[in-house]
């Protein structure tokens, strides 16, 4: 069965540092990743995502994420956090046909502080 | 165009009623996802409807069950309602298609049971 592990339940960090939120997932097959966020008292939006091509992703409002296929893993990165990143993280799959239902991980709330 | 739509906001419900959650996914889209979202245990797959059939279902109790209607519009009952029932309960649309694979949700309708 597949499964994601975010292994980071809170990350508190000041404007401006650098953020890894770690991604990993268990599936015995090709898969499609996915980054989505949940911004307080908003819906799910998507981040970013991959299906294929090139592993190193760029989404929406500078945030990125690397697919390594050896170590099962999609971290999101993002350089340089503001207050307004502050929010609820999740990373999903589901096989690369896309007729599965999205697995997710159990998120990671991210806190930036001034 | 449109997003995902979703009713009633919120729902509250006595222990064995039964409530029924509304969604309304963004024109073209054929696909309907349904998920729980309790707090600690992130977000659970539930159903997915496609074209008007039940395609999967999640690991839940037959009392979880819905439909899709010809406009693809889709309802989840869920029956003889137990507290932890309690939770939000998202929808989320795809266009069916090669490659079309991101998953669009609603803002959740936020059931209480008491």
């Amino acid at each position: 069965a597949q499964s994601v592990s975010q292994h980071n339940h809170h990350v508190i960090l000041s404007e401006a540092a650098s953020l890894e939120l770690g991604c990993n997932y268990s599936y015995g097959g090709t898969v499609n990743l996915f980054w989505y966020v949940q911004y307080p008292g908003q819906h799910l939006q998507l981040l970013l995502k991959y299906f294929s091509g090139d592993p190193l992703v760029k989404g929406i409002k500078g945030f990125e994420a690397e697919f390594i296929k050896s170590k099962f893993s999609f971290n999101l990165r993002k350089p340089s956090v503001q207050w307004s990143d502050t929010a609820e993280y999740f990373c999903a799959v589901n096989a690369n046909s896309g007729n599965t239902p999205l697995v997710f991980g159990k998120g990671t709330r991210l806190s930036v502080i001034a | 165009e449109a997003g995902v739509t979703q009713s009633p906001t919120h729902l509250i419900k006595t222990r064995g009623q039964q409530a029924t959650l509304r969604c309304s996914p963004i024109s073209g889209h054929t696909s309907v996802y349904w998920y729980q979202q309790a707090l600690g245990l992130g977000l659970q797959f539930l159903l997915w409807y496609d074209e008007g059939e039940e395609r999967n279902r999640g690991n839940f109790p037959p009392r979880f069950s819905g439909r899709q209607f010809p406009n693809y519009s889709s309802e989840l009952n869920v029956n003889a309602l137990e507290l932890e029932d309690s939770a939000l309960y998202l929808c989320a649309s795809r266009r069916t298609g090669t490659g079309l694979y991101e998953q669009y949700f609603g803002p959740g309708t936020r059931l209480t049971v008491t």
